[in-house]
């Protein structure tokens, strides 16, 4: 069964950095995932893709402080220099054969 | 520039129906397959719904299999959620999402529409 799952909650101050985890269920391990950002009150937004060797893909206008990378069946998102406006929900995605589209549970990033 | 410009939510009783619309700008609509995504209050993100670039092609999670029927018209850069026997459980706000081909991701995402379901 293919999931993705995320700690609930993550936090970290003002210009220091952090990284978000999502992990993969074990058959699944080569998926690639996507990094989502949902801001309060706004849409979900496209971060980047990170693929299963660390190569990451990101959407338009994504500042350098956004980078991803992987190990196993772990996928990363980095955030350095912490804005407030980083403050969001984080959600990863993949897509596996018969389930189509699949979401974590999200992170919940609060920043201090 | 991409936008994705979501309308039709509103509140409803349970068993009723409802149709969203979501209207395309900033890229050749008929290329590409579309989702409906929803995110219900203390919940997460839950795909709902995609059809192919062309329409023939429709899928649906397993909770409003038999429910929502998705649609679009490419000339009018516009795809539909069309929800019937609405439950309780599918208040939530539904986004609608432009899908990168053969990839995991979606790359651009409106702002939503709100669905209520209540008695």
């Amino acid at each position: 069964q293919l999931v993705l799952t995320q700690s609930p909650s993550a936090s970290a101050s003002l210009g220091a950095s952090v990284k978000l985890t999502c992990t993969l269920s074990s058959a699944y391990s080569s998926n690639a995932i996507s990094w989502l950002q949902q801001q309060p009150e706004k849409g979900p937004r496209f971060l980047m893709k990170v693929n299963n060797d660390g190569s990451h893909i990101k959407g338009d206008g994504i500042p350098d402080r956004f980078s991803g990378s992987s190990s196993g069946t772990e996928r990363y998102l980095t955030i350095s220099s912490l804005h407030s406006e980083d403050e969001a929900d984080y959600y990863c995605q993949t897509w596996g054969t018969g389930v189509q589209w699949v979401f974590g549970g999200g992170t919940k990033l609060t920043v201090l | 520039e991409v936008q994705l410009l979501e309308s039709g939510g509103g509140f409803i009783q349970p068993g009723g129906s409802l149709r969203l619309s979501c209207v395309a700008s900033g890229f050749t609509f008929s290329s590409y397959a579309m989702s409906w995504v929803r995110l219900a209050p203390g919940k997460g993100l839950e795909w709902v719904s995609a059809i192919s670039a062309g329409g023939h092609n429709t899928y649906y999670a397993d909770s409003v299999k038999g429910r929502f029927t998705i649609s679009r018209d490419n000339s009018k850069n516009t795809v539909y959620l069309q929800m019937n026997s609405l439950r309780a459980e599918d208040t939530a706000i539904y986004y609608c999402a432009k899908e990168v081909p053969v990839d995991v991701s979606f790359d651009y995402w409106g702002q939503g529409t709100l669905v209520t379901v209540s008695s």
